[in-house]
């Protein structure tokens, strides 16, 4: 069974500046997704940025880019040029791949409350 | 496009009633999923289809049970409601295995 673990429960940061959120992983799979999805005080479940495990070239999305470590089994995600609007709970997620293409379940970690002050 | 729609946004359930959770989606996606996220912590999946009429258990899947007639409802029955379901019930759509869209969330109290 694959475990997500995010080992910081609360950060804080100052609006502009850069803050990066951890992420390890366990699995013995070779062919994966990782995600982080943001949740904000309305509860909905946002798709922030997506990562392949066979490709090398760390994802980006604007100001969101992760730094993905395989034989580490680390997934951070660095918030750049911080905004009131990005107050949230994050969360690290994993997906097997399988070859058959017909598992797609999400195992998530408990989350990164992050709080951009003014 | 309403993408993923969920009813109600709030109940209070007595212990021992049912209830059912409505989720719909207008996407055409084959792939639906129920999740259940307890307080601090991350969503667990409780049960997923992959198109009508399939259904199977996920993580969490004791004291629930779903049905899927048609590709646009995924409905989630509780049928002897304890407080241990108490939780946050999220249904999200998927078409393609890497890109679910989530709904706004059903909390239920159950007391």
């Amino acid at each position: 069974a694959q475990t997500v673990t995010q080992s910081q429960p609360e950060m804080s940061v100052q609006e502009a500046e850069t803050v990066t959120l951890s992420c390890t992983y366990d699995t013995s799979e070779s062919n994966y997704y990782l995600f982080w999805y943001k949740q904000p005080p309305s509860r909905q479940m946002i798709l922030v940025i997506r990562q392949e495990a066979y490709k090398q070239q760390n994802a980006t999305e604007n100001r969101f880019s992760v730094n993905f470590q395989k034989a580490a089994k680390s997934f951070s995600l660095k918030i750049s040029d911080s905004q009131l609007g990005d107050t949230a709970m994050y969360f690290c997620a994993f997906m097997k791949r399988d070859s058959g293409g017909s598992n797609y379940k999400l195992t998530f970690g408990k989350g990164t409350l992050l709080t951009v002050n003014p | 496009n309403a993408g993923v729609t969920q009813t109600p946004k709030f109940r209070i359930l007595k212990i021992g009633q049912s209830m059912t959770l409505q989720c719909a989606q207008d996407m055409n996606h084959n792939y639906m999923y129920w999740y259940r996220q307890d307080p601090g912590m991350g969503l667990k999946l409780i049960y997923y289809s992959v198109g009508a009429g399939i259904t199977d258990k996920g993580e969490v899947p004791n004291g629930y049970n779903v049905s899927r007639s048609t590709t646009e409802d995924f409905p989630l029955r509780l049928e002897l409601a304890a407080p241990s379901q108490t939780s946050v019930y999220f249904c999200a759509s998927s078409y393609y295995e890497y890109e679910q869209y989530f709904g706004p969330g059903t909390r239920l109290t159950v007391t």
